[in-house]
């Protein structure tokens, strides 16, 4: 029962460098998404997906670009890594919405 | 006024104890409510979901709902120092992409 996977589970990027964090369900969820969780504070959304080829911006998208070419997968792309972009990340999947929504195991990301 | 509230703590309770946790939320549309874990340095792993106003029983979890006081519990019967975690409450209205999350209550369960 894979559920919801990403990679990297751990990365350092230096400031400026790019990278894409993956994720991949196979539930065959409709809905994925992409939170970023800091130090004592809740899960912030970065961006969603209703479905394949849709995707629209949650609170805090900037930095960040997203993709959805199939229904399994939902990459997380960063461009020009800051520091501020230091934080842990999670994919998560759910069938529609208002139903439980699964997470991924997180990818922590360091920007120096 | 954050969408979700909760209190931060830590919760402390002696092992064999309930533990009570409360959520309030300020979107009176909002339908669905779950009970997320969080262990330190892991994803966040569902524990209850709730509907309707009342009580929901899993074992030793019990969900409480009031809707008309838009308030969410968790209670936790005869509380394990293995129940030690982040519990976060989220709130969701159907029809909606919006998950709002709370920023979490720490239990620590005392040996």
């Amino acid at each position: 029962n894979a559920g919801v996977t990403q990679t990297p589970k751990f990365r350092i990027l230096k400031i400026g460098q790019s990278m894409t964090l993956q994720c991949a369900q196979d539930m065959n969820h409709n809905y994925m998404y992409w939170y970023r969780q800091d130090p004592g504070m809740g899960l912030k959304l970065i961006y969603y997906s209703v479905g394949a080829g849709i995707t629209d911006k949650g609170e805090v998208p900037n930095g960040y670009n997203v993709s959805r070419s199939t229904t399994e997968d939902f990459p997380l792309r960063l461009e020009l890594a800051a520091p501020s972009q230091t934080s842990v990340y999670f994919c998560a999947s759910s069938e529609t919405s208002g139903n439980t929504i699964y997470f991924g195991e997180g990818s922590w990301l360091t920007v120096v | 006024q954050k969408e979700v509230e909760q209190n931060s703590g830590p919760l402390s309770v002696p092992e064999g104890a309930i533990a009570s946790l409360n959520c309030t939320y300020s979107d009176r549309g909002s339908q669905s409510f779950f009970w997320y874990r969080q262990y330190s340095g892991k994803s966040p792993e569902l524990i209850m979901s709730i509907y309707s106003n009342g009580d929901k029983e899993d074992g030793r979890f019990t969900a409480q709902l009031n809707k008309a006081s838009q308030y969410v519990s968790l209670l936790i019967r005869d509380s394990q120092p293995s129940d030690s975690a982040t519990y976060l409450c989220a709130v969701t209205t159907s029809g909606t992409y919006k998950y709002i999350f709370g920023t979490g209550t720490r239990l620590k369960v005392l040996a």
